[in-house]
């Protein structure tokens, strides 16, 4: 089975401050982590895909198989990047039917 | 390329009242999905589909219908609304390679559904 922890529901920091939205998941495969986001009453947009080991945004995350975590980091936050945001899991495999299991999602606040 | 499609935007149902959510992709995916956004809760699957004619349930399928007729409609069907299905409904669609990554999905706009 496939599930993705997000902690925190809420988390609020200042602009210029160093923000990190975790994310640990379950899965017996190899899978595939994702970070969505969703800006106030738009549709959800891939933000990032750990396979693609990118920066979007100035947004980076790393994929720790050891920790099972894909936290999403930024040095210094910006009031646009507050938003909703969720972390993603998909099985890798056509038996997994690449079916997306989200995480709860954490409201990001970015204070001026 | 308009990419996935949602009608209606919004709409207010009453109980015991039927309707279909439209989602129509001009991208060629072969995968498509429903899911159903509440406060706190995330997103959790409806139903899904691999291709033209095939649909499978998803985590929260009960009182909901689809069809898969075609490659670029997936409509999603209410048959007797109820107060628990409000809820802000997303449509996606993916193309994964076969034993390769997954593209990620593209997802709708989103239609807000509220049954009283």
């Amino acid at each position: 089975a496939q599930r993705v922890t997000q902690p925190e529901k809420l988390l609020s920091v200042f602009k210029g401050a160093p923000v990190e939205l975790k994310c640990n998941y379950s899965y017996s495969g190899s899978p595939e982590l994702f970070w969505y986001v969703q800006y106030s009453r738009q549709r959800l947009q891939l933000l990032l895909r750990h396979i693609s080991r990118e920066s979007i945004k100035g947004f980076t995350a790393d994929l720790n198989k050891g920790e099972t975590s894909f936290h999403l980091k930024k040095p210094f936050a910006q009031e646009e990047d507050s938003a909703m945001y969720y972390c993603a899991l998909s099985g890798n495999s056509g038996g997994s039917n690449y079916k997306l299991t989200f995480g709860k999602g954490t409201l990001l606040t970015v204070n001026p | 390329n308009a990419g996935v499609t949602q009608t209606p935007k919004f709409r207010i149902l009453k109980i015991g009242q039927s309707m279909t959510l439209q989602c129509t992709q001009d991208m060629n995916h072969n995968y498509m999905y429903w899911y159903r956004q509440d406060p706190g809760m995330g997103l959790k699957l409806i139903y899904y589909s691999v291709g033209a004619g095939i649909t499978d349930k998803g985590e929260v399928p009960n009182g909901y219908n689809v069809s898969r007729s075609t490659t670029e409609d997936f409509p999603l069907r209410l048959e007797l609304a109820a107060p628990s299905q409000t809820s802000v409904y997303f449509c996606a669609s993916s193309y994964p390679f076969s034993g390769g990554p997954s593209s990620g999905y593209t997802f709708g706009s989103g239609t807000r559904l509220t049954v009283v």
